[in-house]
Formats: structure tokens, sequence, C-alpha cells
């Protein structure tokens, strides 16, 4: 099966400005997960949905950061506006179900490189 | 709070055995998984623990203490594509069941 899917593979940009991801979770996954990965660090979850409802956006920076899933498939996930600290990797993953059932493994995207200068 | 320690590097010797300890402590544990990422590619998944004992899955082993709040994997008959970092990561359900990474450990084999 096709896995995690995201673009651009990279961005660059200056700070201020807005950029936006995409991401389409394994066919048939319910849950998809947004994570930012700092150079040196583990993932951080920023916000998780079930189908389209947001389950999780606790460690989201909402004056910043905003994310859908309208049709509960493909996700977007945008930064507006950038700052010097939003550098990291951003990362895609799905789960078949929510995560407090049993194992439950999520597939991860490659991931978008975003640097901000 | 939530933490989780790992070693922040690691070095051994292809051919060889290598174990990389991560301890946790967290509330409301619900499992612990441990994955595989290479420089630029996507974590991918390589075990998980809930119950206490030791899991086997080719050259790589996961073990799980739960009372200490200790997890290892230990690989094998290292190869040099074994190179990369290795996530530890704690599930809560007290947290929405969502997943704690540790910082990751970067294992280098050397030939």
């Amino acid at each position: 099966e096709a896995g995690v899917a995201q673009s651009p593979r990279y961005k660059i940009i200056e700070k201020r400005q807005s950029v936006a991801f995409w991401c389409n979770p394994i066919s048939g996954h319910a849950t998809l997960y947004w994570y930012q990965q700092i150079l040196g660090q583990g993932p951080k979850l920023l916000i998780q949905f079930q189908n389209n409802g947001v389950v999780d956006d606790s460690q989201l920076p909402k004056d910043r950061f905003s994310a859908e899933r309208l049709k509960g498939v493909d996700s977007t996930l945008k930064i507006q506006p950038a700052k010097l600290e939003d550098s990291a990797v951003y990362l895609c993953a799905s789960s078949r179900r929510g995560q407090v059932l049993a194992k439950n493994i999520q597939y991860f995207g490659a991931g978008t490189r975003l640097s901000v200068l | 709070g939530q933490n989780i320690d790992q070693p922040t590097e690691m070095t051994a010797t292809e051919g060889a055995i290598v174990q990389i300890n991560c301890t946790y402590q967290t509330s409301g544990f619900n499992g612990l998984f441990w994955y595989q990422q290479h420089a630029g590619e996507a974590p991918t998944f390589l075990s998980y623990n809930v119950l206490d004992g030791l899991e086997e899955k080719g050259r790589f082993s996961s073990f799980l203490s739960r009372s200490k709040g200790y997890s290892y994997l230990l690989l094998k008959e290292l190869q040099m594509k074994d190179s990369a970092s290795y996530l530890c990561a704690v599930r809560c359900y007290n947290q929405g069941g969502k997943l704690i990474f540790g910082q990751g450990t970067e294992l280098s084999v050397k030939p």
C-alpha cells in the first residue's frame, strides 16, 4: 500500500511570510497527526485529527499555526506569519484508529523541511 | 510531567551487538514504541511493548519493565545500514493516548 505522502519536501521562506504543507495519509486511516521535529530532538505532536474532527491541539501555537482536514482525508498545516524558531521538519503521520487503542501503529511521511531566514 | 530519556549518541562496530536504553517517567502508561529514523527520512516503526518482557523480531529485540520505567532496544549483528536515529516513544492514556517521544539516540556503526 502507498505510504503517507507529504509535499513539498523542502521550503525556504523569510520570517513573517506564510507557508503551507500538505499531507495525504494512508488510504483508510482515520487518524492523522502533524508533528514538529526540531533538529536533534524527537517529534512533538502539534495536532491530531480523528476523521475531520480535532482530537488534540494543545501544543499547536494557535496564534500562527492552523490546520484543517476538511473531508477527513488530506490535511494542510499553515504557518502565518513564520518565525525563525519555526525552522524544523514537519512530519505527518496516520493510523487506523485513535491512539487509546492497543498498538495502533503510526506511519510517518518523509516530512517537509522548513527553513525560516 | 512526562519525561523520556535516551543517550544522545552511541557508536558500535559492524557485526557487534548494541543496546539502546530508554527511561521514562509518565503517568497513565499505555505502551512503548521504538522507531528508526535515517537522516532526512520518515521514522519507521520497529517494535511495540505494553507488557513486561522481551519482544523479538529478527535482529531487533525490545524489552520493557513497567515497574522500573525502563526499556531497551537490542540490535544484533550490526550492519552499516543500521546507522540511524532510534526514537523511544511512550503512549499515555491520560494524555489522550498521544505519543511522547524522547530526543532520539544517534547510532553510528563503524567498519
